[in-house]
């Protein structure tokens, strides 16, 4: 089955010890998205990529880096994780990100830092 | 900047009865999705409004984009315990072509 895959699941880091993570996908879809999304909150878009080309959001924090070497992969990486980046991580993939479009998102990834 | 409002924030309902939750942007919007997220899991696609005063069902939900296109609805009937999760609106605008996630609504049903 077509689908968008995270690892790892759950990520434990130490305060200022870089971490990463991975996003893959097998939907041959154009966009992929980086999500924050705090306990009981919304999910806030960080950043996104069309094929190559990177967003950035305005407010994601300089911290916050993202790498997609291929269709199928992304990454994201925090330089110096603090207390309050842990969050839930969540990926999603679409079609081309414009209206209409729908939005497939993985399992996400659950970070804690110690 | 643009921000999609959602209320009620929490909504604990008895096994059987209705469920409304409200979505209210602060600009028009191009579209709204609606997504389902249970507890623990991921959000989920549920269905997508595209027009002015649309109204769409899927089997115990009705949907609703109203005549502004600035707010919308999501009606459950005779709720079920599968029915747990956080509801968020999803909302697009050409201005910052993307979508906007609602703050959602968190629906406990009580058997």
């Amino acid at each position: 089955d077509a689908m968008v895959i995270q690892n790892p699941r759950y990520q434990v880091t130490q305060f200022g010890k870089p971490v990463t993570l991975s996003c893959s996908q097998t939907l041959n879809h154009n966009v992929m998205y980086w999500y924050q999304q705090k306990s009981s909150q919304a999910p806030k878009l960080l950043f996104h990529y069309y094929d190559k080309d990177f967003n950035n959001e305005a407010d994601t924090p300089d911290n916050f880096q993202s790498r997609r070497p291929n269709t199928s992969f992304c990454f994201l990486d925090i330089r110096s994780p603090g207390l309050g980046d842990a969050a839930m991580y969540l990926c999603a993939t679409s079609w081309h990100g414009g209206m209409t479009d729908t939005q497939y998102f993985g399992p996400g990834t659950r970070l804690t830092v110690l | 900047g643009q921000q999609v409002m959602q209320i009620p924030q929490y909504q604990h309902v008895q096994e059987g009865e209705d469920f409304t939750t409200y979505c209210n942007s602060s600009t028009t919007l191009s579209n709204i999705q609606w997504y389902k997220q249970r507890p623990g899991g991921h959000p989920v696609f549920l269905i997508q409004l595209v027009k002015s005063g649309e109204v769409k069902k899927q089997k115990r939900l009705t949907f609703q984009f109203g005549e502004a296109k600035k707010n919308s609805s999501l009606h459950i009937t005779a709720t079920q315990t599968t029915d747990v999760g956080t509801y968020f609106c999803a909302g697009f605008t050409s201005g910052t072509y993307k979508y906007i996630f609602g703050t959602g609504t968190r629906l406990k049903v009580l058997a």
